[in-house]
């Protein structure tokens, strides 16, 4: 059975400040997603990395997808109030029909 | 492009009744998952379809849950009867057939309490 784990699982920050998120798991994955979930919402899309090692940048935050293609980590810069939610990363195992699993999330919150 | 759509998007039933959601994926993906979400968690795979055979059901309790979906594209899923712990946000997502990566994308969820 594949585990994703997130930590931290909560976290408070005020405005500008930076933060990591991690996403671990002893399982190798096909694929990597980070989704950000509000409130009475489904979850959305925020990047997919596919390549051990990939780093890819939206803006102010930057995903990275390990060399083993076992973790994932994402990082925001200068966090604002609009970053508040929760994310989840997700492992996509495509020689298991395109399964996806989830970690349980970080809930994130950031103060003015 | 439409996104996934679910209905109803809220429901509150007593326990023992049974309820049923609906969905209909992205036109022209091919998977598509039913998640049980309970606030503050991440979703938890119930059951996934491929056009309209099942992948994975492997943690749909299925002595109380069914899902189905017919010619491949709307799907639904039902709980007879329902219990206390089956409060919860339902989300159905879909995904098209890349066999380099899977990215899904959900619908709004239907928003479930049993009282």
């Amino acid at each position: 059975t594949q585990l994703l784990e997130q930590s931290p699982q909560f976290l408070s920050i005020q405005e500008g400040e930076n933060l990591t998120v991690y996403c671990n798991s002893s399982s190798v994955f096909s694929s990597l997603q980070w989704y950000r979930q509000e409130p009475g919402e489904g979850p959305v899309l925020l990047v997919t990395v596919v390549t051990g090692g990939e780093v890819k940048k939206l803006k102010r935050l930057t995903f990275q997808f390990g060399d083993a293609r076992k973790d994932s980590s994402l990082h925001i810069t200068a966090a604002q109030p609009g970053d508040t939610g929760l994310y989840l990363c997700a492992g996509g195992i495509y020689n298991q029909g395109g399964k996806l699993i989830f970690g349980q999330g970080t809930e994130l919150s950031v103060k003015p | 492009e439409a996104g996934v759509a679910q209905s109803p998007r809220y429901k509150i039933i007593e326990k023992r009744q049974s309820v049923a959601f609906w969905c209909n994926p992205i036109s022209g993906h091919a998977t598509l998952y039913w998640y049980q979400q309970i606030l503050g968690q991440g979703p938890k795979l119930l059951i996934q379809f491929q056009n309209n055979g099942v992948v994975d059901d492997s943690q749909l309790p299925k002595d109380r849950f069914s899902a189905e979906r017919l010619k491949g594209v709307d799907s639904t899923l039902k709980i007879q009867p329902a219990k206390l712990e089956d409060s919860a946000v339902y989300l159905c997502a879909s995904s098209y057939d890349d066999r380099r990566f899977t990215e899904a994308f959900f619908g709004q969820g239907t928003r479930l309490t049993v009282v």
